[in-house]
């Protein structure tokens, strides 16, 4: 049972436009969220994080959102540029699983 | 060298062989992470090893050894495997052992296993 869900596996936009990636999780423990970015031949890099105390957190064009009582989490990248196309993953933690749980990722392509 | 390093970057082998997968972090870390990513699948989280010592093992099958001699290195043994054990296979690590999942982790860049 997948506990982290990105229902999209690609996504692409147009450079200048936003960028929504979303993730949806089940285990109501979870209370540490992040998302990491993947480039082809390099392994996942950190990306941005927000904790279930609060509903957002916003490092340069990048901006996570979380909606707990709907279990929801979605990352937006305003604007995109070409650079930005890679996997994003989202992942999560919490509650007695200090675990990360990764969802499959979802492919961004940012078209010049 | 930075970061996180991981060799080979790809690997076949026979279900017969016997081999290692190494990873070494630059990174001054006390937490180090294998993951395995199989085609379509999420990242599995295998084994955790905090300060040298494993305190995760995340019911993977014996086949699969690892070892952490120092905090700067960690190794994956593999022996007998099956070929549904082709993935990549990615190390990590963080900065505290007491923070294990709200450390950034660091990832290095994957070695590509093939078992035939």
């Amino acid at each position: 049972d997948q506990q982290v869900k990105q229902n999209s596996p690609s996504l692409s936009v147009q450079e200048g436009r936003i960028s929504i990636l979303n993730c949806d999780y089940t285990n109501s423990m979870f209370d540490y969220f992040l998302w990491y970015k993947k480039y082809p031949a390099e392994g996942p890099t950190f990306l941005i994080s927000i904790s279930s105390i609060k509903d957002k957190n916003e490092d340069g064009r990048f901006t996570v959102f979380l909606n707990k009582s709907v279990k929801h989490l979605s990352l937006h990248i305003v604007p995109s540029q070409p650079g930005d196309s890679a996997v994003y993953f989202c992942a999560a933690s919490g509650g007695s699983n200090y675990k990360l749980t990764f969802g499959k990722g979802t492919l961004l392509t940012v078209n010049p | 060298e930075t970061g996180v390093t991981q060799t080979p970057r790809h690997l076949v082998m026979g279900m017969t062989n016997k081999k290692s997968l190494k990873c070494e972090q630059h990174l001054g870390h006390n937490a180090m992470y294998w993951y395995k990513q199989s085609a379509k699948k999420p990242l599995e989280l295998m084994f955790v090893y905090s300060l040298e010592e494993r305190v995760e093992n995340n019911s993977v099958p014996s086949r699969f050894s690892p070892e952490c001699p120092n905090s700067s290195h960690l190794f994956l043994h593999l022996h007998t495997l099956q070929p549904e054990d082709s993935a990549l296979y990615l190390c990590a690590s963080s900065q505290e052992a007491a923070h294990l999942y709200t450390d950034t982790q660091y990832f290095g860049p994957g070695t590509r296993l093939t078992v035939l």
